[in-house]
């Protein structure tokens, strides 16, 4: 149980174009979901928190124009980076809780990289 | 604000070994988490600590939430050519929005087969 997929595993676009990350609770509805970024050596970094029908809320530094957050149900997360730059190359993962525990559950990954 | 250091940063063993490390906060805690990610992998939850001097057992897996409630250790014992990866602690961030978890700095796990 508990099992979140993530798609793409992994994306490469050019600088400027915009990129969908898809984030799904197959066997749990979560009522909320986490986007970090991950660098090279580096700790999971929280950039956002969305709860099912409601605005995200973002990290400080994040901007939101540019990784628009959308959690339509309680199955879907959608993460969106807005005219991609080389610099937001990074590993993106999600997690989602289903609100019982702060137990969170985990995506595989996507790796973005931007030409 | 609440943070979590790891140690040791990083460990480079032999296979057969037995491994201890552990999670130290500033402040309490009322659950610890602990992860493990495989490379180009997202974290997968190994054990889940609710109760202050619980000793949670997962298959070779053992963690121990601490009686302070300020810091929590995991061992491995016998380890094997697949416990290599990073493993994180996490604790909710209670300053924060819902059910938002901080994590540890890692340590890093290489086991020489």
């Amino acid at each position: 149980g508990a099992v979140v997929s993530q798609h793409p595993s992994r994306v490469i676009c050019k600088s400027g174009t915009s990129v969908k990350i898809e984030c799904r609770s197959l066997d749990f509805q979560a009522t909320t979901m986490f986007w970090y970024r991950q660098f090279p050596k580096q700790s999971l970094m929280l950039m956002a928190t969305s709860n099912e029908g409601s605005k995200a809320t973002y990290e400080q530094g994040v901007e939101k124009d540019k990784f628009l957050i959308n959690h339509a149900s309680l199955t879907l997360s959608t993460l969106t980076v807005t005219s991609a730059h080389p610099e937001d190359s990074s590993f993106y993962i999600c997690s989602a809780s289903s609100g019982i525990s702060e137990t969170q559950y985990f995506g595989p990954g996507t790796r973005l990289l931007v030409l | 604000g609440q943070q979590l250091n790891q140690s040791p940063q990083s460990m480079f063993i032999q296979e057969g070994e037995d491994v201890s490390m552990n999670c130290t906060s500033s402040s309490i805690f009322n659950t610890w988490l602990w992860y493990k990610q495989d490379p180009g992998e997202g974290p997968v939850l190994l054990i889940a600590l609710y109760k202050a001097g619980e000793l949670t057992s997962n298959g070779r897996l053992t963690a121990q939430f601490g009686i302070t409630r300020k810091d929590s250790f995991l061992n491995i014992s016998a380890s094997i050519p697949s416990d290599v990866g990073i493993y994180f602690c996490a604790g909710p961030d209670y300053g924060g929005a819902t059910n938002k978890l901080i994590f540890g700095t890692g340590t890093l796990l290489a086991v020489q087969p």
